[in-house]
């Protein structure tokens, strides 16, 4: 069965710092794979998402992701974090079946920054 | 902004209660998606509508229940409340095909 493992519950870094957010996959076929952000209280916003071609993708607010077959893993980096990115992320596979296709996500890695 | 919108924004019911929780997609977005999201989880599908009909159903009871409407908007039905149905509820909406989802802000539903 398709899942998501994201495997830090809670991480904490200074502001500045660089960051990376692991992120596990169980799928069978090529994998579409996304990462969404969550603010309190809000929805999902699509950070980047991979469905083929060049492994490191560019996303949104300075975000990026490495897809690696090998390791099952795709997880989100920043280079430098700010304050504003203290929220919660979620790594998901989409999975289809029949006609239709569903998003699994992951449990989250709630992110606090630290001044 | 995703161009997704749902309403009410929070909502109380009681225990056995009836709830109709709704979302507008994006023009020309033929499907749309509703997933669940308890506290401190991430979310779960709970069913897909192409076309305005069910297509695709997560592991939901049929207390939950849906509709779509040609003009781009949804409805979530959840029948004989629990408390276990308090959770923050997302809707998506996507062109029939691709997989790219676009998400609303949500409802929070309070089950007393």
């Amino acid at each position: 069965a398709q899942s998501v493992t994201q495997p830090d519950i809670h991480i904490t870094v200074s502001e500045g710092a660089s960051l990376e957010l692991r992120c596990n996959y169980s799928y069978g076929a090529t994998p579409y794979l996304f990462w969404y952000v969550q603010s309190p209280g809000q929805g999902l916003q699509l950070l980047l998402k991979y469905f083929s071609g060049d492994t490191l993708v560019q996303g949104i607010k300075g975000f990026e992701a490495e897809f690696k077959r090998s390791q099952s893993s795709f997880n989100l980096r920043k280079p430098s974090v700010h304050w504003s990115d203290a929220a919660e992320y979620f790594c998901a596979v989409v999975a289809r079946y029949s006609s239709a296709s569903k998003i699994i996500f992951g449990s989250g890695t709630r992110l606090s920054i630290r001044p | 902004e995703t161009g997704v919108t749902q309403s009410p924004t929070h909502l109380i019911k009681t225990r056995g209660q009836q709830v109709t929780l709704r979302c507008s997609s994006q023009s020309g977005h033929n499907t749309v998606s509703w997933y669940q999201q308890a506290l401190g989880q991430g979310p779960q599908f709970i069913f897909q509508y192409y076309r305005e009909e069910e297509n695709g159903r997560g592991n939901f009871p049929p207390r939950f229940s849906g509709l779509q409407f040609p003009n781009y908007s949804s409805e979530l039905n959840v029948n004989a409340l629990e408390l276990d149905d308090s959770a923050l509820y997302l809707c998506a909406s996507k062109i029939g095909g691709q997989d790219t989802q676009y998400f609303g802000p949500g409802t929070r539903l309070t089950v007393l």
